[in-house]
């Protein structure tokens, strides 16, 4: 079974603040590692897409690590919005495998 | 370059009937998932295939739902004899390559309620 792990579940912080959250995934047979931002009534929309160890992505205010060897990667958000609130999800993809699993992702409020 | 469209929105059947779930893909992309949200949950993976061809359908139940990607025309999901356990959001996305190193752009979502 192939499970991806997304913490915290939710998420309530307020405009100004940074945060971040985590995507644990099997490190075996590690191919690829995809963050998404979906917000309510929309369709999710790509953020990064990660395929090496040590791998720094960086859009914006909001940037993603990726460490395969633990099997984890963080989303970080610097200075939080309100437009930043949604949920967002990392998808992983193992070697042998055709599809991306998702996780159930980090849904983030931010308070004016 | 219209994204990936999905049709319908939302989707109404009776216990029985059976549903049509349909997405075309951005243009230039070969490659179609699909994907099922159930209430409360995250995005489940149904299916994933290439012009005429499923190249994985692991995650789809085995009875009452099948998927084509004619070489014409959109993909199709098909649920035979829906269930009230089938109301979920049903996502596609695409690419243009395989998955791995290529994003993946998400239609809207098709809103199916059995009632």
């Amino acid at each position: 079974i192939l499970n991806v792990e997304q913490s915290p579940q939710s998420l309530h912080v307020q405009e100004g603040d940074s945060t971040n959250f985590t995507c644990s995934f099997p490190s075996s047979n590690f191919y690829a590692l995809h963050w998404y931002r979906w917000e309510t009534a929309k369709s999710p929309e790509a953020l990064f897409v990660m395929t090496l160890n040590g791998d720094e992505k960086k859009k914006g205010r909001i940037s993603a690590t990726l460490n395969t060897k633990e099997g984890y990667s963080y989303l970080y958000i610097k200075g939080s919005q309100p437009e930043d609130s949604a949920t967002y999800l990392c998808a992983f993809k193992k070697s042998n495998n055709n599809d991306m699993r998702f996780g159930a992702g980090t849904r983030l409020t931010v308070k004016p | 370059n219209a994204g990936v469209m999905q049709n319908p929105r939302h989707l109404v059947r009776r216990r029985g009937q059976e549903a049509r779930l349909r997405c075309s893909p951005m243009k230039g992309h070969s490659h179609v998932y699909w994907y099922r949200q159930l209430p409360e949950e995250g995005l489940k993976f149904m299916v994933y295939l290439q012009k005429e061809n499923i190249i994985d359908e692991s995650g789809m139940p085995k009875e009452r739902f099948s998927a084509e990607f004619p070489k014409e025309g959109p993909s199709i999901l098909r649920i035979q004899q829906v269930v009230r356990g089938d109301s979920a959001a049903y996502f596609c996305a695409s690419s243009a390559t395989s998955w791995e190193s290529a994003e993946a752009f998400f239609g809207q979502g098709t809103r199916l309620t059995v009632v």
